[in-house]
């Protein structure tokens, strides 16, 4: 089975420049999620996604950061412009259940590090 | 008050030996609790998952949920230097328009001495 795609594995930009994550999930999962993990801390959830709609996105700065998932499947986050606080992995992960049931276990992508100098 | 509290560590231990991982949260309301192991540079893997009050063991780990007390914790027996890593505990929280999320604690980086 193919696990979280994530592309890029690295990113380095100047502030206030943008950049663009992309996530492929598990086929078939219908939850997907992006997560953010600033170094030494634990992964701060970005948005949350069941099938194409959004579940949470509370912890999403959204004048900087905007993110999608097209029918369901593939997601991409942006940020524009980037601050320096916004160094972190860029965590993509998703699960096979759906909204109301417990989340059993995230199957997490190999992450993009994003350095904004 | 945060809703997901780890110490942050670092918590060492010889190699043989018991190590104790600690997690409290705030969502009383919360019914699946998980701990997340993170080596340097990877992604977090699941490796225990809890739901009822008391313990759930998987061969050298065992889970505890207190629920009164709103603790859940991980011990790992037999400690091993590949068990060197960070773990993160992770609580099921209810959202307030239905459905639930995710929210891990900042993570315990445990070191197995030899």
């Amino acid at each position: 089975e193919a696990g979280v795609a994530q592309s890029p594995r690295y990113k380095i930009i100047e502030k206030r420049q943008s950049v663009a994550f992309w996530c492929n999930p598990i086929s078939g999962h219908a939850t997907l999620y992006w997560y953010q993990q600033i170094l030494g801390q634990g992964p701060k959830l970005l948005i949350q996604f069941q099938n194409n709609g959004v579940v949470d996105d509370s912890q999403l700065p959204k004048d900087r950061f905007s993110a999608e998932r097209l029918k369901g499947v593939d997601s991409t986050l942006k940020i524009q412009p980037a601050k320096l606080e916004d160094s972190a992995v860029y965590l993509c992960a998703s699960s096979p259940l759906g909204q109301g049931r417990t989340n059993e276990k995230l199957f997490f992508g190999s992450g993009t590090q994003l350095s904004v100098l | 008050q945060k809703e997901v509290e780890q110490n942050s560590g670092p918590l060492s231990v010889p190699e043989g030996a018991i190590a104790s991982l600690n997690c409290t949260y705030s969502d009383r309301g919360s019914q699946s609790f998980f701990w997340y192991r993170q080596y340097s540079g990877k992604s977090p893997e699941l490796i225990m998952s809890i739901y009822s009050n008391g313990d759930k063991e998987d061969g050298r780990f065992t889970a505890q949920l207190n629920k009164a007390s709103q603790y859940v914790s991980l011990l790992i027996r037999d400690s091993q230097p590949s068990d060197s890593a960070t773990y993160l505990c992770a609580v099921n929280m209810d959202l307030s328009g239905g459905g639930n999320k995710l929210t891990f604690g900042t993570g315990t980086q445990l070191k197995v001495e030899l």
